[in-house]
Formats: C-alpha cells, structure tokens, sequence
C-alpha cells in the first residue's frame, strides 16, 4: 500500500511570505498529525486531526494553522514566515490515533 | 508535559559491535515507540512497546513500564544501521520525543 506523502519534499521562501504544506495519509487513515523538527527543538507537535476535527493542538503560535478535507487529506499553513519556521515538517497517519502510526519523508522548509 | 530522555546523545561503533539506547519518561504510559530516521528524514517505526521485550532481527527493544525506561539493542551493527533513533511516547494522541540517539557505524 502507498505510504503517506508530503509535498512538496523541498522549499524555500522569504521571510514574511506564508506557506501551505500538504499531507496525503495512508488509504483508510483517518488521523493525521504534524510536527516540526529543528536542531534546537527536536521534534514537536503541531497537531493533530480526526475526522476534519483538530482534536489536538501543541504550543504553537496562530500562525501555524491546518485543516483536513473528507479524504483525510491535510494541509497545514505557516503565514509571515519567520527565519525560525525553518525546519522539517513531519505528517503522520494513523486509523484513529493512539498507535500504528506511519510517518511520511517530511517537506523541508527553509526560510530566507 | 511528559519528559522523555535519551542516552547516550551520540553513539560511534565499529561494524559488527553490539549498542543499548535507553529511553526514561516521566510519566506512565501506555504507549512507547522507537524510531529509526533515515538521512532522507523519514522516521521509521522500529517497534511498539509498551511493555515487555519484542525481537525484528538484529534488534530488539525491552520496555520496563514501571520503571518508566526503554532499551533498543542493536546488535552486529551494520553501517545502514547509522542514522538517528528516537523513543517516544503517547499521550493524548500526540507524540512526545526524546532528543534522539545519534548513530555512526565505520565501517
């Protein structure tokens, strides 16, 4: 079965611009989550959607916003980019959460 | 949140040589995965283990939920072995992840 695909894999921008990222899920999976991953941070969630519901949300600022469609797909959204967004943006399905997540390859974001 | 930490931060071994990583949280949980990420960013689930030992090969993992700590062993490393292992625990539907154990296996 496919894996769960972000796109785009690469992308730069300029500070101040917003981006839209996008997470297509495992078929069936109806649970995406998100995360960003920098040096300093390490790894950290954004959040988490069910159903077209955001069910979870980590310490990120209003800038960072997402949605899921009917087909699980997802998209997150980062407006006025800031040196800082940049960083590896990891997406996760999973059938309803709790366990049997899959991760997909991440879209890196660099922001100039 | 729960705290999750990771030893040794760093890792170097000669192929062939056997490694433990350990994982310490600090809360219970019911859920505890290890993660391999490749050089191309992709983590990959190596095992769910909320409790006990499980065995895929060359590695295995033991999690002592009442003591709150996870072991990854890796054993007749192998340079594909390199990358970046990470535990990481659920709560709430979200993942909280160590920092991470860096891994280089020479050949």
């Amino acid at each position: 079965k496919a894996g769960v695909t972000q796109t785009p894999r690469y992308l730069i921008k300029t500070r101040g611009q917003q981006v839209t990222l996008s997470c297509s899920p495992i078929s069936g999976h109806r649970s995406v989550s998100w995360y960003q991953q920098t040096p300093g941070q390490g790894l950290q969630f954004l959040f988490e959607y069910f159903s077209e519901t955001q069910r979870n949300k980590g310490n990120f600022p209003g800038r960072f916003s997402g949605r899921q469609f009917s087909n699980s797909r997802s998209e997150m959204n980062v407006s006025t980019l800031e040196l800082g967004d940049s960083a590896l943006y990891l997406c996760a399905s999973s059938l309803a959460g709790h366990y049997g997540y899959t991760f997909g390859s991440g879209t890196r974001l660099t922001v100039v | 949140g729960i705290q999750v930490e990771q030893s040794p931060p760093d890792l170097i071994l000669q192929e062939g040589a056997n490694s433990t990583l350990r994982c310490n949280f600090s809360d219970s949980v019911n859920n505890l995965q290890w993660f391999h990420q490749n050089p191309w960013g992709q983590l990959i689930n190596l095992f769910y283990i909320p409790s006990g030992t499980k065995q895929n090969g060359r590695l295995s993992a033991t999690t002592v939920a009442t003591e709150r700590y996870s072991l990854l062993y890796i054993s007749s490393s192998q340079t594909t072995d390199s990358g970046v292992y990470f535990c990481a625990v659920v709560l709430g539907n979200q993942f909280y992840f160590g920092t991470g154990t860096s891994l280089t296996v020479i050949p």
